[in-house]
């Protein structure tokens, strides 16, 4: 199983509004809806940001907004903030009842 | 609050095996399950299984299979993972993770534990 592909790396300025892709195959993304997002700090575990696509825990930001069309899911950043700046991860349930990463994405704000 | 508190780092030499723990609290373990995701020194999240902790049945990734075993100890709410036979790419930080069902997310992780591979 291949990892889900994320850009490297993705910038914005504070309060400006960044978008990650994150594209599988439909043997993952293209055929559940079971795509979630983590942020991770360095040095630190990480932590569920959205879930089932488009769902945000209680305890997350609602800048933090999900969606999916196709192959391709997506993590859009509202509002940007210096808090933000982490590396993201995608995730996908797959066709053959495992679990997939996708490559990381580096957010840096500028 | 939900916690997972996992062993403290280890050092190995090729060829040997490493047990790392993962102690619940917070919740009613049998009603969730317990993943383990490792991660390389600056590289990205690998799910390597699933154990359910109400019956402990268990889902392993293909690349590990015959290399690890994943327990429950439901008596003090602990999570095993166990590698074999280690090399030198097996150096990673190892997460437990919770899950609330077989197909969904990650929702709550442990602190990591650092396993180290080094003859």
């Amino acid at each position: 199983q291949s990892a889900l592909t994320q850009p490297a790396s993705v910038s914005g300025s504070p309060g400006q509004s960044i978008t990650i892709s994150c594209t599988g195959t439909n043997s993952d993304v293209g055929d559940y809806n079971y795509v979630s997002w983590y942020q991770q700090h360095p040095g630190k575990a990480p932590k569920l940001m959205i879930y089932d696509v488009n769902k945000r825990p209680s305890r997350v930001s609602n800048r933090f907004s999900g969606s999916k069309s196709g192959n391709t899911a997506s993590l859009t950043i509202s509002g940007l903030q210096a808090e933000d700046e982490a590396d993201y991860y995608c995730s996908s349930y797959t066709s053959i009842s495992t679990f997939v990463f996708g490559t990381g994405t580096k957010v840096t704000v500028l | 609050q939900v916690q997972l508190v996992q062993s403290g780092g280890e050092v190995k030499k090729p060829g040997a095996s490493v047990k790392v723990s993962c102690k619940a609290s917070g919740y009613t373990f049998t009603t969730y399950g317990i993943n383990w995701v490792r991660q390389a020194p600056g590289q990205g999240l690998e799910w390597m299984g699933w154990i359910s902790g109400y019956n402990g049945k268990t889902n392993y990734a293909q690349k590990f299979q015959g290399r690890v075993s994943m327990t429950t100890e439901t008596s003090t709410n602990t999570a095993y993972m166990e590698l074999r036979s280690l090399r030198s790419d097996d150096t990673a930080v190892y997460y437990c993770a919770r899950s609330p069902g077989v197909y969904t997310h990650f929702d709550y992780w442990g602190q990591g534990t650092l396993v180290t591979v080094s003859s």
